[in-house]
């Protein structure tokens, strides 16, 4: 089993639709999770942190479940711009600090 | 500069050929990571260093592999013989000491082994 899981898509979506997406982690005392977005032959960029009571930013919510160990990521209204692939990334933390991507979750937003 | 530079940005070098790719971090990053991204992929962890020292390597695939970073800034990774299996795009990532700053990535070196 991968240490962090995403499912992989495509999630094609029409502009202005809720999106979600999930993601689990097999390691339960990790302590520092992310969402990363990567455009095609671009590099992953952070997206943002994901914290445990949850946090939003403009269209983008991200949720924690430490209990059922998923994170969550939700886009609201969504944009054309928003078509990328989504990585998920979990830290281990504790002197660990390297990131652990899960696959990537791939978006397209039609028109 | 603003970002992580990495260097080449593409390389296309022959079974069997060394190749060093180069990651200038963001000045005063204390910690720079090397990921190898397959196409389809999500990025594969390499090698970790916190300032010179390399606190993790286990995921260096194979001893062909070997990444240094001597003054505590600019590293390279080197990969000797190469094969076709290490085709791939090789991202370099530093991040400042708070961790939930987030990291950040080079561009990446795209690597095409003929």
């Amino acid at each position: 089993r991968k240490e962090v899981e995403q499912d992989p898509g495509p999630f094609n979506v029409p502009e202005g639709a809720t999106v979600a997406f999930n993601c689990t982690y097999s390691n339960s005392a990790s302590q520092s999770f992310f969402w990363y977005r990567q455009d095609c032959r671009k590099e992953p960029k952070l997206l943002m942190s994901v914290y445990s009571s949850g946090n939003e930013d403009g269209r983008f919510t991200a949720q924690l479940n430490r209990a059922s160990q998923y994170i969550s990521l939700l886009i609201r209204d969504s944009k054309l711009s928003d078509s990328a692939t989504y990585l998920c990334v979990v830290i281990p933390g504790f002197g660990n600090e390297k990131l652990t991507f899960g696959t990537g979750t791939r978006l397209t937003i039609i028109p | 500069g603003a970002g992580v530079s990495q260097s080449p940005r593409y390389k296309v070098a022959k079974r069997g050929q060394d190749v060093a790719l180069r990651c200038d971090p963001i000045s005063g990053h204390v910690s720079l990571f090397w990921y190898q991204q397959a196409l389809g992929q999500g990025p594969e962890f390499l090698t970790y260093f916190q300032n010179e020292a390399q606190l993790d390597k286990s995921g260096l695939p194979s001893d062909r592999f070997f990444a240094e970073r001597p003054e505590g800034s600019v590293s390279t990774l080197k990969i000797q013989r190469t094969q076709q299996e290490d085709s791939a795009v090789y991202l370099c990532a530093s991040s400042p000491p708070h961790r939930n700053y987030g990291y950040t990535f080079g561009s990446g070196t795209r690597l095409t082994v003929v």
